[in-house]
């Protein structure tokens, strides 16, 4: 059964911690993306890769940070420079950029107490 | 970079009217304008999308048009059931129209009552 899979589903975090979150696909895709959501503030990117070893900042980068060293495997970290941590966050995968649909995976929401 | 507002925040209509979202965007090389739909507590769907090369697209009950010129482009659902109870969301292509990064609107709550 192909999909994109994120653990842990929930998180919680005390402040000054580091955490990564796990995002593992075997759909075979190239490209890999990061969003968050809060509420009322609809999906922001945080990080893309379009291919092994490469990644982008998306338009919130700022005390996150990636890597792509497997094409299945995109972690993201969120850093204790990240000022407000606390919400939903989104990976997803698509294709190539002939094929414009995003998969989602069902989410990590992270709560920095 | 891009900026895609999305309109109305919430919608509320009786089970069997129309909806119609509404989205405009900022950057006119965007080519690419997908639809997702976010039930409660579940990952956000493609439900329809559309190229620049088309003015308007339907699947079933769902219709997206496009206007290049005005730089806006809308859902429309008719006859709608509860099952259309949902968080949409409009997005458009990147800088360049790059396919690689999207844009999202904010979200429009559509609770559908029956």
């Amino acid at each position: 059964d192909g999909g994109i899979t994120q653990s842990p589903k929930y998180l919680f975090r005390k402040e000054g911690q580091n955490v990564t979150l796990s995002c593992e696909q075997n759909l075979n895709h190239d490209a890999m993306y990061w969003y968050r959501q809060d509420p009322g503030q609809g999906l922001r990117l945080i990080y893309y890769s379009q291919i092994v070893n490469d990644f982008q900042k998306g338009d919130i980068a700022e005390g996150y940070s990636v890597s792509r060293e497997k094409k299945e495997s995109f972690p993201l970290t969120v850093t204790s420079a990240q000022k407000n941590p606390t919400a939903f966050y989104l990976c997803a995968s698509h294709r190539d950029r002939n094929t414009g649909e995003l998969f989602f995976g069902e989410g990590s929401r992270l709560t920095v107490l | 970079g891009e900026n895609v507002e999305q309109h109305p925040s919430t919608l509320s209509v009786q089970e069997g009217d129309s909806a119609v979202i509404k989205c405009t965007y900022s950057d006119s090389a965007s080519n690419y304008f997908p639809w997702y739909k976010q039930e409660l507590g579940k990952r956000p769907q493609l439900i329809i999308d559309i190229r620049s090369n088309v003015g308007e697209k339907k699947d079933q009950r769902i219709a997206v048009t496009l206007n290049k010129t005005a730089k806006h482009f809308s859902l429309h659902i008719t006859e709608t059931q509860p099952e259309d109870s949902a968080v949409y969301f409009c997005a458009a292509s990147g800088s360049g129209g790059s396919n690689y990064k999207l844009t999202f609107g904010k979200g429009t709550l559509l609770t559908v009552n029956p």
